[in-house]
């Protein structure tokens, strides 16, 4: 099966400063990661992913990096804003698999400063 | 509001009752997931069904858990004879599998404690 660790497991940034969270995977033949965001007491959604056949992928403020070598991946949100403040997991999925069975990350909570 | 939704959103319960969550998917979405989130951990992975077949369940769960999606839309989780350490959110998800997106989308969870 596929092993997702994320770190940190707690994060505190000033506004407008950025946040940047590491997540590793351990089967080199995962091939897609998504990041997900919790607000407390909601549901995840997704906000960014990436697919192995990309080092990077940006959405406004956020960005989306990977390392297929060290198979690590990380989640980059730039000028950060109080309603960024959330818990936010990476996963994985099963190698040659999409999305049926996804391992999360253990989580990590971001609170922004104001 | 057309997401995924979850009934109950709350259930309390005595240790040894049975508990049964609903889910009712994205219509158009032909795969629903049923994972279970404790706190300060990410989301694990329980089940996963495709129309109405269930094609994968984890070991996490029991005989004690079965899940149900009998005419390929809503589906059930029934827990049997509770015990305080199955006291966690359980979410649901949905997703289409034509889709390349691969987005799961999240229900609110029925959040379960076994007193």
């Amino acid at each position: 099966g596929e092993n997702v660790e994320q770190h940190p497991s707690t994060l505190s940034v000033q506004e407008g400063d950025s946040a940047v969270i590491k997540c590793t995977y351990s089967d080199s033949a995962s091939n897609y990661f998504p990041w997900y965001k919790q607000e407390l007491g909601k549901r995840p959604q997704l906000i960014i992913d990436i697919r192995s056949n990309v080092g990077e992928k940006k959405d406004q403020r956020i960005a989306v990096t990977l390392n297929k070598t060290a198979k690590h991946f990380s989640l980059h949100i730039t000028e950060t804003q109080p309603e960024d403040s959330a818990v936010y997991f990476c996963a994985a999925p099963r190698p040659n698999f999409g999305n049926e069975k996804l391992t999360f990350g253990t989580g990590t909570r971001l609170t922004i400063i104001p | 509001d057309t997401g995924v939704s979850q009934d109950p959103r709350h259930k309390i319960t005595k240790r040894g009752q049975n508990v049964t969550f609903r889910c009712d998917p994205i219509s158009e979405h032909n795969r629903l997931y049923w994972y279970r989130q404790t706190l300060g951990q990410g989301p694990e992975f329980l089940t996963y069904f495709q129309n109405e077949a269930q094609l994968e369940k984890s070991r996490l769960l029991s005989d004690r858990f079965s899940a149900e999606r009998p005419k390929g839309s809503f589906s059930t989780l029934e827990i049997q004879r509770t015990e305080q350490g199955d006291s966690a959110m359980y979410l649901c998800a949905s997703s289409f599998s034509g889709s390349t997106a691969g987005e799961l989308f999240f229900g609110e969870g029925s959040r379960l404690t076994v007193l």
